[in-house]
């Protein structure tokens, strides 16, 4: 079956204007993930959904960044008055079930240059 | 909080040698771990996780992993390394609590042939 995917791959954008990301997970994934992916870094956690509920955004680095997830299905990630140290690379994830044990299935990523 | 320290940038092992990817971590709790290796311009995939009884754990590919519990460590291995196994190797916690995952920095596995 079909894996996460995800829209723009590429996204250049001049400093200030605002991004949408979206993410498609695998069908019937009840959890939703989104990191981000510094160069040369490990991806780290912004925010988590399970179904439609955003239970968890604590990693989001500023109010500028807000994520929605409203049929518990596509999540878009949204980036207003982007600014340079918000380039890196966005992934999306999902898994089958809530409980921790369940590994999460990663897209390929959005890259995002802020010039 | 938890953490993942992966403290070799680089691995360069000969091909058909046994390789090893050196993870330590720090949770609260029983930890799950897990491996991802991620190849240029792609997303992480999924190669193996530690939930919970044996401590020998394994995966896709061929590799495989140790929990060492003493040694808070999670080491993955393979015993014949291939060149297509270059790629960038990552490595991962979460504590039984928790969802998102904690990633250490990475390790570039290079394998000459």
């Amino acid at each position: 079956g079909a894996g996460v995917s995800q829209s723009p791959r590429y996204k250049v954008a001049k400093r200030g204007q605002d991004v949408a990301l979206r993410c498609d997970p695998i069908s019937g994934h009840v959890s939703l993930f989104w990191y981000q992916q510094a160069l040369g870094q490990g991806p780290e956690f912004l925010t988590y959904f399970q179904n439609e509920a955003q239970l968890d955004k604590s990693g989001l680095p500023s109010d500028r960044f807000f994520a929605e997830r409203p049929e518990g299905s596509v999540s878009t990630l949204k980036i207003q008055r982007t600014q340079q140290e918000d380039s890196a690379v966005y992934l999306c994830a999902s898994s089958w079930g809530q409980q921790g044990a369940y590994e999460q299935y990663f897209g390929p990523g959005t890259r995002l240059t802020v010039t | 909080a938890q953490s993942v320290a992966q403290p070799e940038d680089q691995v360069n092992v000969a091909e058909g040698n046994p390789l090893t990817v050196k993870c330590t971590y720090s949770v609260s709790g029983n930890p799950y771990l897990f491996w991802y290796v991620q190849y240029p311009n792609r997303g992480l995939q999924f190669l193996l996780k530690y939930i919970t009884g044996d401590n020998l754990v394994k995966g896709s590919y061929g590799f495989e992993a140790e929990f060492n519990k003493s040694q808070t460590s999670f080491h993955l291995k393979k015993p014949s390394a291939l060149v297509s196994d270059s790629a960038l190797y990552f490595c991962a916690v979460r504590d039984t609590t928790g969802r998102a995952l904690t990633f250490g920095s990475g390790t570039r596995l290079q394998v000459q042939p």
